[in-house]
């Protein structure tokens, strides 16, 4: 699995965007980018997923730019539940079924009011 | 998506004795995770456990300390064994999704304290 790396925390006023990049310079051609939110108490919770490009589901954005050695999740619009930890993840495909969740350090993310 | 209950969601146990955590799921998944995530810190994975046969233990964790069963294909136990006041950590299984890649579900959890 390739490394990752993402700040170890960030703060953002309610009602803004919030952008946390990971950075994963050795992604191989199969990997895809995962991104799950962790709560206090609480187990991981997947969040979004994407290969190249930008991907968007109810809850976020992804922005993959072309040469996938990074990725951005966008959460817009924060509110205080959106403070949690946020981690990045890489992964092949390959292994679909039988993954081995290789969790980075994360960045925690504190909502100010 | 599935789901996982865990029990207990805490304990506090004495040093050197063992606790059992159960770990249920509302659907049959072929794999099932163990890991742990240590005050603080992030997740890390203790093994693997796929109904049918011995769990698949990662570096630096092994059966003796950590026994699973995997009897069915909704439920598990991890033992933590001859506990140490290092083994306080939360314990947390998850299971496979057919959605997509690496996209697993996780439990609650289980907050484990040793004195």
């Amino acid at each position: 699995l390739a490394k990752t790396t993402q700040p170890i925390s960030m703060d953002s006023y309610e009602g803004q965007e919030v952008n946390i990049t990971c950075s994963h310079n050795n992604i191989a051609t199969n990997d895809y980018i995962t991104w799950y939110q962790q709560f206090p108490s609480q187990g991981p919770r997947f969040i979004i997923q994407g290969y190249k490009t930008k991907v968007t589901n109810e809850v976020a954005s992804l922005f993959i730019p072309a040469d996938r050695k990074s990725s951005t999740l966008s959460l817009p619009r924060v509110s205080l539940s959106d403070t949690a930890v946020y981690y990045c993840l890489v992964g092949d495909e390959s292994n679909f079924g039988n993954e081995k969740l290789t969790f980075g350090t994360g960045t925690r993310l504190t909502i100010i009011p | 998506s599935a789901v996982i209950s865990q029990k207990p969601s805490r304990d506090i146990c004495q040093r050197g004795t063992s606790l059992t955590i159960q770990c249920q799921v509302d659907s049959q998944v072929t794999m099932m995770f163990w890991y742990r995530q240590q005050p603080g810190q992030s997740l890390t994975l203790i093994a693997t456990a796929n109904q049918g046969s011995e769990a698949t233990y990662e570096s630096g964790f092994v059966i003796d300390k950590f026994p699973i069963s995997r009897p069915n294909l909704t439920f598990s136990t991890l033992t933590v064994s001859n506990m140490s006041p290092e083994d306080s950590s939360i314990y947390l299984c998850s299971v496979e999704s057919r959605r997509g890649v690496y996209e697993q579900y996780f439990g609650p959890g289980t907050r484990l304290t040793v004195t």
